[in-house]
């Protein structure tokens, strides 16, 4: 069964220090998201994609966030510069439709 | 994208018992979605039931839906130590909104 994966499963970063979480979606799939979760708090999320372009963002994902599908399987998010509070597990979701998303297993962040 | 709320926030069964989990929502939606969440980890779609239907069976899954009472329930019947993981319900379009779900624990 196809299935979203991520890379890396955990990513260890001093702060201030750029980082890049990957995403390879389901292959069919055209809509792309990034949701977030800090430890013991409840998923957040933070951007929709589609048709190679960002259609919808939450305030969480300010001018240190962008998004990426450079070469039409890969789907990429940057943090230019890392703050503690960047510390979460990080999830990629797609769908082909827009109904039931299927969700990556997470990359955690964490920021020292 | 609409929120949903879970009640009851935790709930705590035996293996082989029923668990009952509600979701109440605020507007007028197309579909409502279950998910689950393993501790730490991904989540997991479970069911979509949209808003023309009034129950749906997945395995050992049940999900009714009231559109009058903007609410809807996810029955889980013979529960499994499996089972253990949080569950959330969501009213897409497009982006999803996850309140903080229940938490269900299966005691073997």
């Amino acid at each position: 069964e196809p299935e979203v994966t991520q890379t890396p499963s955990h990513q260890v970063t001093q702060m201030g220090q750029e980082v890049i979480l990957r995403c390879v979606p389901i292959s069919n799939h055209l809509y792309f998201y990034w949701y977030r979760q800090i430890l013991g708090q409840k998923v957040e999320f933070l951007v929709s994609f589609y048709n190679n372009e960002i259609s919808e963002k939450s305030e969480i994902f300010d001018d240190q966030f962008s998004v990426e599908r450079p070469d039409g399987s890969n789907f990429t998010l940057k943090i230019r510069s890392t703050k503690l509070e960047d510390s979460a597990m990080y999830f990629c979701a797609s769908t082909f439709f827009g109904d039931e998303q299927y969700f990556g297993p997470g990359t955690r962040l964490t920021v020292t | 994208s609409q929120q949903g709320e879970e009640d009851p926030q935790a709930l705590s069964i035996q293996e082989g018992e029923n668990a009952t989990m509600n979701c109440s929502y605020k507007t007028s939606i197309n579909n409502l979605q279950w998910y689950r969440q393993n501790s730490g980890r991904g989540l997991v779609h479970l069911i979509l039931i949209r808003s023309n239907e009034r129950e749906k069976h997945s395995g050992r899954l049940r999900v009714t839906l009231d559109t009058s009472k903007k609410s809807s329930s996810l029955l889980i019947t013979a529960s499994r130590a499996a089972d253990t993981a949080s569950y959330f319900c969501a009213t897409p379009t497009g982006k999803l909104i996850f309140g903080q779900g229940t938490t269900l624990q299966v005691k073997p």
